[in-house]
Parts: C-alpha cells; sequence; structure tokens
C-alpha cells in the first residue's frame, strides 16, 4: 500500500467543521506537515506538528496525532468557500525523502 | 520579503526536446529540492540539493538532472522529454536540508509535453 494515505474527497457545508484524515506507515517521522493547494497554484504551508506532540492548535486549524495509530488529522473550524482546495499531508524525518499523500479534495458548498 | 520564485510559470514542449527549469529560494535558504506532481497526485520528490551538492535523488531516471549555483539558485534540467514528464514541477527551499527544516514551495512551472 502507499505510503501515506489520504481521503481523495471531502463535501462540507459552509460553516461546519471539516476533518481530514491521514494514515502513515513510517513511524519514525519526526514532522508531519500539511499543506494546502488552490487550483494552478504551488503548495502553501499550512501547519506542522512534530511527533512528540499530540496536538497543535493555529486559530481554526486543529491538527491531531495519533502516533499508536500512525494516524493525523486536520481539523478546519467554521469551514468557508475559500477554504476548497486539495489538502496534502506529507511526512519527513526517519525517511531521509519527505512523503507525501495524493491528497483530500476539500469542496465547501453553502 | 520574496518567496520562492520559479521560471518559467508555463511552457509546451515537443517530445525528444529538453528543458531547463530554474528556482530561487528564499533569502537566506541554503537547500533547494525539487518535485514533480503529476494531475491527481501529490508531489513526487526528485532532487535535493544543499550547499551546492546533492544530497538525495528520488526514483527517477538519468534523463533528470539538477544542479545548484554559488547563490543558492538552481536548475532541473530534463532530458528526451516524454509525454509523461508533463507535470507541474515545483521547487522548495529550507534553511537546511529537510526533513528537519520546514519546506516553502513555489508556485511552480508547467511543462506540457507534446
Amino acid at each position: 500500500g502507499e505510503d501515506v494515505e489520504q481521503s481523495l474527497f471531502l463535501s462540507v457545508r459552509e460553516g461546519d467543521s471539516s476533518v481530514i484524515n491521514c494514515t502513515y506507515t513510517d513511524s519514525s517521522s519526526t514532522y508531519l506537515y500539511w499543506y494546502k493547494q488552490e487550483p494552478g497554484a504551488g503548495l502553501q504551508l499550512l501547519t506542522y506538528i512534530f511527533s512528540n506532540m499530540d496536538m497543535k492548535q493555529d486559530q481554526r486549524l486543529t491538527v491531531l496525532l495519533n502516533k499508536k495509530d500512525k494516524h493525523l488529522s486536520l481539523r478546519i473550524a467554521d469551514t468557508q468557500t475559500g477554504d476548497s482546495a486539495i489538502y496534502f499531508c506529507a511526512l519527513g524525518g526517519g525517511s531521509y525523502i519527505p512523503t507525501f499523500g495524493r491528497g483530500t479534495s476539500l469542496i465547501v458548498h453553502p | 520579503d520574496a518567496g520562492v520564485t520559479q521560471s518559467p510559470t508555463h511552457l509546451i514542449k515537443t517530445r525528444g526536446q529538453h528543458v531547463t527549469l530554474r528556482c530561487s529560494p528564499i533569502s537566506g535558504h541554503k537547500s533547494v529540492s525539487w518535485y514533480q506532481q503529476v494531475l491527481g497526485q501529490g508531489p513526487q520528490f526528485i532532487f535535493q540539493y544543499y550547499e551546492k551538492e546533492e544530497r538525495g535523488r528520488g526514483n527517477f531516471p538519468d534523463r533528470f538532472s539538477a544542479r545548484q549555483f554559488p547563490n543558492y539558485s538552481s536548475e532541473l534540467n530534463v532530458n528526451a522529454l516524454l509525454l509523461g514528464d508533463s507535470a507541474l514541477y515545483l521547487c522548495a527551499s529550507s534553511l537546511k536540508t529537510p526533513p528537519g527544516n520546514t519546506i516553502y514551495f513555489g508556485e511552480g512551472s508547467w511543462l506540457t509535453v507534446v
């Protein structure tokens, strides 16, 4: 299977919370990142978490890390139409080559 | 401060041709990485350079090469282009070598091979 797995699509209503999930296989990952990519654009770093943390909150974004289950999630509170984009989970540390998931397309509808 | 800048932003090439893509890192960043992003996929690692030396190489054929200059800018070269090389090529920079340092991406160069 893939080293980093994400669901391909997530559809939410404006104002609801979005939760984007990521599972991974490399337990030696030191840094775990979330990137956002809007149509036709490059990747924008949203937030990251160190592997010795369980949670990190940054305004509307909350990252949760479950090392035992090798599961990373990104919660976006009060999702807006401007949050519509592709969200990538990426892992660094341990393996020298940073690894990205295939991305989750977040669709926000009124 | 300027972010990571890449050129050209879009280009069209014919099969068999050669292409050179350019990247200027964020000021003060000494590490540059290159990624290929095919439509519908996540970025795939191609090369990583730090202090003008290659520090990592992904699973790409020898048609792909890169170098880093004394000012830390970088070029990615692809020879004998194939249709499958059509993709968004992303450059990323960081202070030191990843993965211990956060990487910042440029807007990318869209390459279409016809």
